[in-house]
């Protein structure tokens, strides 16, 4: 089953220009975190907004939840080569079990 | 230093000849967790364990088994592999469970079933 889904699924930005991404999802969660990935390594961990939270942030990246939309976004400011990645949201599966699971991804190309 | 470790980070077998992926971790985690990931599809989990003993299906766990006999270790076996098991594999852990608190990935395992 897919809970989340980002969109867009690719995005070219200039080096500077802010990136947004956004994660949608289907039932109610408990949490929800934001992971970045190069090319083929493993994942690693950014932020992570649990349900009673609109908005978080950290360095340059500032996340908000929407739980009313079951959605999410990723801002990143000032955007450098560096971030350059695939970026993914997880979800729970709430209070139902303990799955976790994962979107698509967003991949994100900065353009120097 | 706090890590997950993978072996073997390349596998290449043919088809029905029994492997083992192991995955062990040294932060005294909890939550131990399996996933796949083929192009378009992102991250699928295979299987997940909240403890020792303790071990659940995820959404995609056909041609899997794990056990986890202690807290740090957590193997992945394909009994009988078959080419649609040739994926990017990566092992996951986390203090706690349903994502209260971060994941830690290991560097991943490559499988190429022939």
């Amino acid at each position: 089953s897919q809970q989340g889904e980002e969109d867009p699924q690719a995005l070219s930005i200039q080096e500077g220009e802010n990136a947004t991404m956004n994660c949608s999802y289907k039932t109610s969660i408990n949490n929800l975190q934001w992971y970045r990935q190069n090319s083929g390594r493993g994942l690693v961990h950014l932020i992570l907004i649990r349900s009673n939270e609109r908005e978080k942030h950290s360095g340059r990246l500032r996340v908000t939840l929407d739980t009313s939309k079951k959605s999410s976004s990723l801002l990143i400011t000032a955007s450098r080569a560096a971030d350059t990645a695939s970026y993914f949201c997880a979800t729970d599966a709430g209070n139902r079990d303990d799955k976790i699971i994962f979107g698509k991804g967003t991949r994100l190309h900065i353009l120097p | 230093e706090a890590q997950v470790t993978q072996n073997p980070r390349y596998l290449i077998t043919v088809t029905g000849k029994k492997l083992t992926v192991t995955c062990s971790q040294n932060m005294n985690h909890e939550y131990m967790s399996w996933y796949r990931q083929d192009p378009g599809l992102g991250l699928r989990q295979i299987y997940y364990s909240m403890n020792v003993e303790v071990t659940d299906k995820g959404d995609v766990p056909e041609g899997y088994k794990v056990s986890r006999k202690e807290k740090r270790n957590f193997p992945l076996i394909l009994e009988s592999p078959s080419p649609n098991q040739t994926s990017l594999y990566f092992c996951a852990s986390s203090f706690l469970g349903r994502l209260d608190s971060p994941l830690h990935f290991g560097n991943g395992t490559r499988l190429t079933v022939t």
